[in-house]
């Protein structure tokens, strides 16, 4: 089964603006964790937010969870060029922590 | 800061040959996995690897791929006759214990022509 599907798929954004990145998922989790990759690189974790946790602040991102519709957003705020990249989320699979990720959205940030 | 290291960056190879992947963890993690993505497409888990021995799998790890911890710093991805599906960014990733969040390498770009 899939987990953590994001939509949109792309978004495109001028700076200063806020995205709004969403990730639906299908079974239950521990954890969900939000993770940016630049174009040709690894993934960097950007946020973890439990499933007793609802909303969660990092700087300029915002993560909420609603466990109910198994779903989770990720907001930037105010965002700026170089926040151009894809974004994923990903649920864990299994007891060793293996991580499933979505297909991602990608985001430009025009200047 | 420590950071996984992967080796090549870049790797062309004819179908059919075997490659061998390279990555080395950051030192106090435990727990090991390889990833993969291919062009344009999601990141996909490939298997992950505690405790010396491969603690899940998935079904695109068959019997061509293996894993091997040959020392206590470098963890190896072989695939033994490559195929062009095997075309793809393959990402060695770690964590330590008690942590879920993993730490990813740059990736090796693999090329089967």
């Amino acid at each position: 089964s899939q987990q953590g599907e994001e939509d949109p798929q792309a978004l495109s954004i001028q700076e200063g603006e806020n995205a709004t990145m969403n990730c639906s998922y299908k079974t239950s989790i521990n954890n969900l964790q939000w993770y940016r990759q630049n174009s040709g690189r690894g993934l960097v974790h950007l946020i973890l937010i439990r499933s007793n946790e609802r909303e969660k602040h990092s700087g300029r991102l915002r993560v909420t969870l609603d466990t109910s519709k198994k779903s989770s957003s990720l907001l930037i705020t105010a965002s700026r060029a170089a926040d151009t990249a894809s974004y994923f989320c990903a649920t864990v699979r299994g007891s060793q922590g293996n991580l499933i990720f979505g297909k991602g959205t990608k985001l430009s940030v025009k200047p | 800061e420590p950071e996984v290291t992967q080796t090549p960056s870049h790797q062309v190879t004819q179908m059919g040959q075997e490659v061998i992947l390279r990555c080395v963890p950051i030192s106090n993690h435990l727990y090991f996995y390889w990833y993969r993505q291919i062009l344009g497409q999601k990141v996909e888990f490939l298997v992950s690897f505690y405790n010396n021995e491969i603690s899940e799998k998935s079904e695109i790890f068959d019997d061509q791929f293996s894993v091997e911890r040959p020392d206590g710093s470098n963890f190896t991805l072989k695939i033994r006759s490559t195929k062009l599906e095997d075309s793809a960014m393959y990402f060695c990733a770690s964590r330590p214990d008690g942590n879920e969040k993993l730490f990813f390498g740059s990736g090796t770009q693999l090329s089967v022509l």
